[in-house]
């Protein structure tokens, strides 16, 4: 079965750090870009950072930049957010996500069950 | 940053009824554009992606179309699931970027 799923997600206080993690199955997770998007409670979609197939290209919203930390493990099948320096608003429902595509042209035709990050003191 | 316009932000319609939700880009993204269906407490679904191509999977009453600025999403005969929030998404360059959504009830 295809699928992702992502966990490590809880209640941090304001300034913390958390790591977040997306297990592959189903899938050479090697040959994909992956993307992280989050969405706010009650809010829309927002895209947060990406990782290129073989880790070498990382690009990040601007919210995020400096502060998240994507990377990957193909040999583990998994991808990772490091959350640094978090704030209330980064309080979300974390989703990672499969591009397909080519050329930083992907779209998401995979995506996790999402997991729930709260910042809050 | 491209910014991407939905309208409208709710839409009230009845099953059978044919329905359109419009995606306006502030620049052009030539035909990169999705759309996905999303259901309370659940992950997004892809429905289309460059702008007009149908996802293996999805019914066949869902089309897309559109270029450059102005695309649009739309259902031929509402069904019952279908009723969720719809959002278009860019993915001609980074930072990707979506439509604030567009509530189908």
């Amino acid at each position: 079965q295809v699928l992702l799923v992502e966990s490590g997600g809880g209640v941090v206080q304001p300034g913390r750090s958390l790591g977040l993690s997306c297990a592959a199955s189903g899938f050479t997770l090697s040959t994909y870009a992956m993307h992280w998007v989050r969405q706010a409670p009650g809010k829309g979609l927002e895209w947060v950072a990406v990782i290129s197939y073989d880790g070498s290209n990382k690009y990040y919203a601007d919210s995020v930049k400096g502060r998240f930390t994507i990377s990957r493990d193909n040999f583990k099948n998994t991808v990772y957010l490091q959350l640094d320096s978090l704030r209330d608003d980064d309080t979300a429902v974390y989703y990672c996500a499969r591009g397909w595509g080519s050329n930083s042209l992907y779209y998401f035709d995979l995506w996790g069950q999402g997991i729930l990050v709260t910042v809050s003191s | 940053d491209i910014q991407m316009t939905q309208s409208p932000s709710t839409l009230s319609a009845s099953v059978g009824d044919r329905v359109t939700i419009t995606c306006r880009a502030s620049q052009s993204i030539s035909s990169w554009l999705a759309w996905y269906q999303q259901k309370p407490g659940k992950a997004p679904n892809l429905l289309i992606y460059k702008a007009s191509t149908l996802q293996s999977g999805v019914p066949s009453r869902f089309s897309g179309s559109g270029s450059g600025t102005e695309f649009t999403l739309t259902i031929s005969s509402l069904q019952p699931d279908d009723f969720a929030t719809y959002y278009c998404q860019h993915y001609n360059s980074y930072p990707y970027t979506f439509g604030q959504g567009t509530k189908l009830e």
